[in-house]
């Protein structure tokens, strides 16, 4: 059965703190990952991964992609209060679109 | 502004209605996404739709319909609600399939 397992499941941190947030795999005919944001409404794109071993960086955030391992990590430096929201990791399978989530990390930075 | 737009934002309804969960983009978009959001279960993909005219069930499909009479809307029927149908519905569309998805603002639903 195609899953994917994120962790922690939560997590509380202070501002200016360095998370790693992860997320585990195993699906038939991979195609690509993607991490999004989820604050009050809709889940916002951040990444999307193809290729092990390169990095995406958007300024404070980064991801990789093990495709060996089956899994990816989400970096965020220095952490501010409005990086605080539920990260979710999703992979999309045999090119057909159809994503299949995570459960999610809820993230919580304290001022 | 370009984008999603879902409606209603919020409903409360009776065990038993029919109800209609609109979902229109205008970013000619050709696939298009339904999902439920519950706690300690993430989003699961209830149908899709990668064109206009055409649909595909996904994980959570039953007790759901969809259709796609052209590129712009694609609309979510409960044809008769249940309780365990509560949930937050997201809708969501891409370029093609296979591309990143964008998702709208999301309606939640509660059937009593």
């Amino acid at each position: 059965e195609d899953k994917v397992v994120q962790s922690p499941l939560s997590l509380v941190v202070h501002e200016g703190d360095t998370v790693t947030l992860n997320c585990s795999y195993e699906v038939t005919n991979f195609r690509s990952l993607l991490w999004y944001k989820q604050e009050k409404k809709a889940p916002t794109f951040l990444f999307m991964l193809t290729s092990s071993g390169i990095e995406k960086k958007s300024g404070r955030l980064s991801s990789i992609l093990d495709k060996k391992e089956l899994f990816s990590i989400l970096n965020i430096t220095a952490t501010q209060t409005g990086d605080s929201a539920i990260y979710l990791c999703a992979v999309d399978h045999s090119n057909t679109g159809k994503l299949i989530f995570g459960q999610g990390t809820t993230l919580q930075v304290k001022p | 502004i370009a984008g999603i737009t879902q409606a209603p934002t919020s409903q409360i309804l009776a065990a038993g209605r029919r109800m209609t969960l609109r979902c229109t983009q205008d970013m000619r978009h050709n696939a298009m996404y339904w999902y439920r959001q519950d706690l300690g279960l993430g989003l699961r993909l209830i149908h899709y739709s990668n064109t206009a005219g055409t649909t595909g069930k996904g994980e959570v499909p039953d007790g759901y319909s969809v259709s796609r009479a052209n590129t712009d809307d694609f609309p979510l029927t409960l044809a008769s609600a249940v309780p365990s149908q509560t949930s937050v519905y997201f809708c969501a569309s891409s370029t093609d399939r296979g591309d990143t998805q964008y998702f709208g603002p999301g309606t939640r639903l509660t059937v009593l």
